[in-house]
C-alpha cells in the first residue's frame, strides 16, 4: 500500500463549475502525476510534479491546472468543468525515481453534466 | 494515436485456458511495465521488464520483453476467474528524458467458472 487517497470519489457537477480533487500521499514522494482514464485511451497523463510548487503539463493539460503547496498533497483543478471532462481520474506516485513504477490512488469518478 | 497498442482489446475465455496479450508498438522503450486493474481500483504493478529479450514468470503469468524493446507479451497459463480484469502495459520510451510513462488502452480479460 503506498499510502494514496483520492478525494472525493465520486463527484457530479454541472458544466462550468470549477472542481478541485485532492490526491493525498502519506510518505513524502517527490514525484506525482494526475491521468485521466477513459473508454479505449488507457490512461492519459494531464499534469505531473517533481517537487513542491515544481509541476509540469502531461499531454492532455489543456483545460485543467494543478497546484502542489505541500509534499504529500497534489491538486487538481478544473476552473469550468466541461462535459468533455466526464471521465475517471487518478493520482499515481512514483517511488524513488521518475522512471520507476507507478502506484495509483483508487481514483476519481467525476460526472459533469 | 497511442504509442503503444495492446491487442486484443477484449478476450473471454473458460477457466483452465491459456490466453496471451500483446503489447506492440514503432518506438523503443527503456522499461515496459504491465499492470493489472479491477473495477472501482486503481492499476496495480504485476511486473516490470527492461532487458530486451527478457522473460519474467510470476506464478502462472509469463512476461515478455521483444528482444528490440519494442513489444512486450503477457501470457496466462490455466486462468482463472480471478485473473479477470483490465490488463495494461506502459513504458517510458527512450526519447522521454524525464520518465513519463506513456499507456496501451488496455485488455479487457474475463475468465468464466
Amino acid at each position: 500500500d503506498a499510502g494514496i487517497t483520492q478525494s472525493p470519489r465520486h463527484k457530479v457537477t454541472e458544466t462550468g463549475t470549477p472542481v478541485t480533487l485532492r490526491c493525498h500521499q502519506t510518505e513524502n514522494h517527490r514525484y506525482m502525476y494526475w491521468y485521466r482514464q477513459d473508454p479505449g485511451h488507457g490512461l492519459r497523463l494531464i499534469h505531473y510534479s517533481y517537487g513542491v510548487k515544481d509541476t509540469d503539463k502531461g499531454e492532455v493539460s489543456d483545460g485543467y491546472s494543478v497546484s502542489r503547496s505541500k509534499t504529500e498533497d497534489f491538486l487538481l483543478t478544473l476552473e469550468s468543468a466541461t462535459s468533455s471532462q466526464t471521465s475517471v481520474y487518478f493520482c499515481a506516485i512514483s517511488v524513488g525515481g521518475s522512471n520507476q513504477p507507478q502506484h495509483f490512488g483508487d481514483g476519481t469518478r467525476l460526472s459533469i453534466l | 494515436t497511442q504509442l503503444l497498442e495492446q491487442s486484443p482489446q477484449f478476450l473471454s475465455i473458460q477457466e483452465g485456458e491459456n490466453l496471451t496479450v500483446y503489447c506492440n508498438s514503432s518506438s523503443v522503450f527503456s522499461s515496459l511495465q504491465w499492470y493489472r486493474q479491477e473495477p472501482g481500483e486503481g492499476p496495480v504493478l504485476l511486473v516490470t521488464v527492461v532487458t530486451g529479450g527478457e522473460v519474467k514468470k510470476l506464478k502462472r503469468l509469463t512476461f515478455q520483453f521483444g528482444d528490440a524493446r519494442k513489444d512486450s507479451s503477457l501470457h496466462i497459463t490455466a486462468a482463472q476467474p480471478g485473473d479477470t480484469g483490465l490488463y495494461l502495459c506502459a513504458g517510458i520510451p527512450t526519447t522521454d528524458s524525464w520518465g513519463k510513462l506513456q499507456f496501451g488502452a488496455g485488455t479487457q480479460v474475463v475468465v468464466t467458472p
